[in-house]
């Protein structure tokens, strides 16, 4: 499809094991986001690829947590050493660079369950 | 420190109504700012945007106005549908070029 693209769409994982959640964006998108949506929560923003750029982490919440994006284009969230807390719905976006009137186009996202 | 904040969680309005859905800021250094709505199990899907260079944009039964001076704004949908029923997150960058900060999101039901 021409959609974002994410996978697996439900991950069920022990407390402690590691989970990796892919992203592909629509082709030619430049910006990449990664975004956690915890229940009855809003949109956490996690980290932010655009071109060549260093990304933008600020919004990782611990170290457990990492992100690449290869050719500039498929992108990894990995979480090490997962905890309750990190259970929740995991969304990828991309978007051209953005004139005016730019926007995000959303996965349907990963949903994380951490036992 | 929440920098987009959306201060009402749920808001019911009768169809044919107009719903008035609100959203603040506390970086002035924003210039861009989008509106996202969202159906459960589903990602956020693009409503309509508006940049500092102007108060209002319009599309169709949408309307964004901006006022920068007290960094609010607000999305109104006239006339209110059932199928509006969602969930409406107000967002912002600085540039075009930034990250887009959302915010908590307000849940609309739309009464038949």
């Amino acid at each position: 499809g021409a959609g974002v693209s994410q996978s697996p769409s439900n991950k069920v994982t022990e407390k402690g094991k590691d989970v990796e959640l892919r992203c592909d964006p629509i082709s030619g998108h430049t910006a990449l986001y990664w975004y956690r949506q915890s229940l009855g929560q809003g949109l956490e923003f996690l980290i932010y690829f655009q071109g060549n750029s260093a990304p933008d982490k600020s919004g990782l919440p611990s170290d457990r947590f990492s992100a690449e994006r290869t050719g500039g284009s498929v992108s990894t969230l990995t979480i090490q050493r997962t905890q309750q807390e990190d259970s929740a719905v995991y969304l990828c976006a991309s978007s051209l660079v953005r004139g005016q009137a730019g926007e995000l186009f959303f996965g349907e996202g990963s949903r994380l369950t951490v036992l | 420190d929440q920098q987009v904040k959306q201060n009402s969680p749920s808001l019911s309005v009768q169809e044919g109504r107009i719903s008035i859905l609100n959203c603040d800021y506390t970086n002035s250094m924003f210039d861009y700012f989008l509106w996202y709505k969202k159906y459960p199990a589903e990602g956020p899907t693009f409503l309509i945007s508006i940049s500092s260079i102007k108060d209002k944009n319009e599309d169709g039964r949408f309307t964004v106005f901006l006022n920068k001076s007290a960094k609010h704004l607000s999305l109104h949908i006239v006339p209110s549908q059932p199928g509006d029923s969602a969930v409406y997150f107000c967002a912002a960058s600085e540039t075009s070029y930034d990250k887009v900060i959302f915010g908590p999101g307000t849940s609309l039901s739309v009464i038949p």
